[in-house]
């Protein structure tokens, strides 16, 4: 199975801060990767799909780059709502994986 | 817009078997364009795909999980379900329905969530 680590696992940061979340795969995927948010006790929320491409509704302070096995997920101008988890997920070979997450917090 | 919903015993006893049901609403899980999956989350583990399937019936499962796993779905009733057997601990999670696209090979619409308990 393909293996995804993401860093930090924890972040602190305030509201308005700039923040970059990196997920790394153990071999090649292409551009084959999601970004999600999940809230406590809620469901994930599809951020950004085929690494740089924001799904439909979410803000434009979410942007996710990168290829091959290195990406990022940027948010710029944090906002109160944005405290959650996030969790890459690579699409490019089966079994689908997921990221460990990163918590931020404040 | 698409709203997913699952439904299923939050207990269940070591070696039975898990069973649990998504229902669809505000599309019809009939059309081609997507595929309808389960994964699940235990304490202190990542989230794990379980398996998908499609309107045809054609399913894919994690290979850890595939001699124990099955989905199904009836599009006359716009669900789609899910079975484990032989359930242990080990199986205690939340486990979430969600739908991808075929099209953009993400889970673009998910359900909130249901915690099921192995234990006796």
């Amino acid at each position: 199975d393909i293996q995804l680590t993401q860093s930090p696992s924890f972040l602190s940061a305030s509201v308005g801060d700039r923040i970059t979340i990196t997920c790394r795969a153990s071999q090649g995927i292409s551009s084959y990767l999601a970004w999600y948010q999940q809230r406590p006790g809620r469901a994930p929320r599809l951020l950004i799909y085929e690494a740089s491409t924001l799904h439909s509704g979410v803000p434009s302070r979410f942007s996710g780059s990168g290829s091959g096995a290195a990406f990022t997920l940027t948010i710029t101008s944090l906002q109160p709502e944005d405290f959650a988890t996030y969790y890459c997920q690579q699409v490019h070979t089966y079994p689908v994986t997921f990221g460990p997450g990163t918590r931020v917090d404040v | 817009q698409v709203q997913l919903q699952e439904s299923g015993p939050g207990l269940v006893k070591p070696s039975e078997t898990l069973s649990l049901t998504c229902t669809v609403s505000g599309g019809s899980i009939s059309g081609g364009f997507f595929f309808w999956n389960w994964v699940r989350k235990s304490a202190g583990k990542e989230l794990e795909w379980i398996g998908r399937i499609f309107a045809s019936g054609d399913t894919n499962y994690n290979p850890s999980l595939k001699s124990r796993v099955s989905i199904s779905i009836d599009t006359s009733k716009n669900q789609f379900s899910l079975t484990l057997n032989s359930v242990t601990a080990a199986d205690t999670a939340i486990y979430y329905c969600a739908r991808e696209a075929v099209s953009a090979a993400a889970y673009d619409s998910w359900g909130q969530g249901a915690l099921v308990t192995v234990s006796s």
